[in-house]
């Protein structure tokens, strides 16, 4: 149990466009959704809590109108990249907060590499 | 505030050999802490995760976590090293303020044959 998808896992696009990447949870409803990016050889860092019904909470330093998310079901939440530059070319995580009995626990999807020509 | 230190950034074994990752942490609350596994171009996957229920968690694939209270400290071990257990490991503490997550530098491990 407690699996999480992303798609696509990568994916390759030009300077200017836009890129829209999925986050499912398959087999639990997450009303909590986190969206982090990591540098080569670095740990994770959070852009985003995704709350399911209401407006994401972004970190300081990350640009909400660049950096899209929707929140639309307790199974779904979506990255969208606008006007992608070369250095959006990252590796794209997303969790799902599964309520647990002692604590609430984060699953990871597999990732979706981003490269921006 | 919290903090996470993982305090090998690189550790080689030999396969069957035992496998020891360390990692402090510090909390002002009763911390929740984690231990994940990414392989490379992957996701994060759950190793196993300390709740205050029992100092002795186990995980996934062999490994085990001790909590240690008094040292502050939540390392990571295995009895015998797996040439698949080469990974990327975070040692991971959840806080009071609500579910955010902070992340130790990881450790990657690298298993000899």
């Amino acid at each position: 149990g407690a699996v999480v998808s992303q798609h696509p896992s990568r994916v390759i696009c030009k300077s200017g466009t836009s890129v829209k990447i999925e986050c499912r949870s398959l087999d639990f409803q997450a009303t909590t959704m986190f969206w982090y990016r990591q540098f080569p050889k670095q740990s994770l860092m959070l852009m985003a809590t995704s709350n399911e019904g209401s407006k994401a909470t972004y970190e300081q330093g990350v640009e909400k109108d660049k950096f899209l998310i929707n929140h639309a079901s307790l199974t779904l939440s979506t990255l969208t990249v606008t006007s992608a530059h070369p250095e959006d070319s990252s590796f794209y995580i997303c969790s799902a907060l599964l309520a647990g009995v002692y604590t609430d626990t984060q699953y990871f999807g597999p990732g979706t590499r981003l490269t921006v020509l | 505030a919290q903090s996470v230190t993982q305090l090998d950034s690189h550790v080689s074994v030999s396969e069957g050999t035992p496998v020891l990752l360390r990692c402090n942490y510090s909390s002002s609350y009763s911390p929740s802490l984690f231990w994940y596994v990414q392989h490379p171009n992957k996701g994060l996957q759950l190793l196993l995760k300390y709740t205050s229920a029992a100092t002795l968690v186990k995980g996934i694939n062999g490994f085990e976590a001790e909590f240690k209270k008094s040292e502050t400290s939540f390392h990571l071990t295995k009895p015998s090293a797996h040439m698949s257990d080469a990974a990327e490991y975070f040692c991971v503490v959840s806080g009071n303020a609500g579910n955010m997550l902070t992340f130790g530098g990881g450790t990657r491990l690298m298993v000899k044959p």
